[in-house]
């Protein structure tokens, strides 16, 4: 099935670097959303993004909802230990009156932080 | 508990054989979603279910795939004469309902091994 493109696939940073990822589609989503995903468990979301242009906070984490409707990314700054993981893009789209299906997915960023 | 359970946590399988997996989502939840997490990929949507409706089955992989959801609330993602390809994380996710900004909350996969 399809998926979007995620980069990079993996990041090895020192504990207080900033992190940057991003996500691009070649079609139109109407939701942007990013999860993390520790070893052995599902997906946890991290933020959610529902308009073209928007830029949402989430305590260190920052994320934008690209103005084509085709890209995000996510930031991460001053990162700690705990942010070890993979983060995972996913998109969205609606229908008519409201109703949505299934997450379209990213590979994947495993984020390796060195102390 | 109140998050979505999975079981079981782990399957080995030999090829050939049938599998049944379970997904109990957050009681009230009215959708229900089916993904599949290959090993280094990201996560594959496969069906969803709004009440016990399925309405697009497009996305299972292959005939071999069925799922069923009974009472609104518990699905069984079953996979008959199962191959190596099989092998993968299965995950299932809750949410409210169908809309763009209900959060689907993930469970913690099912591990499937077919030798």
């Amino acid at each position: 099935g399809q998926q979007l493109n995620q980069s990079p696939q993996s990041m090895f940073i020192q504990e207080g670097e900033d992190v940057s990822m991003n996500c691009t589609s070649s079609s139109i989503f109407n939701t942007w959303l990013w999860y993390k995903q520790d070893p052995g468990e599902g997906p946890v979301l991290l933020i959610a993004l529902y308009k073209a242009g928007e830029l949402t906070s989430n305590g260190r984490l920052t994320a934008q909802f690209g103005i084509t409707r085709k890209d995000s990314f996510l930031n991460i700054s001053a990162s700690i230990p705990s942010d070890v993981g993979i983060y995972f893009c996913a998109g969205q789209r609606g229908y008519s009156g409201g109703g949505a299906d299934g997450l379209t997915f990213g590979k994947g960023t495993h984020l390796i932080i060195q102390p | 508990g109140a998050g979505v359970s999975q079981s079981p946590s782990n399957k080995v399988t030999e090829k050939g054989k049938d599998v049944e997996l379970r997904c109990d989502p957050i009681s009230g939840h009215t959708a229900l979603y089916w993904y599949r997490q290959s090993l280094g990929q990201g996560l594959e949507f496969l069906i969803y279910f709004q009440g016990n409706s399925a309405p697009d089955k497009s996305g299972l992989p292959s005939d071999r795939f069925s799922a069923e959801r009974t009472g609104g609330s518990v699905s069984t993602l079953t996979i008959q004469r199962t191959q190596q390809e099989d092998s993968a994380v299965y995950l299932c996710a809750s949410s409210p309902g169908l809309l763009l900004n209900n959060e689907q909350f993930f469970g913690p996969g099912t591990r499937l091994t077919v030798l």
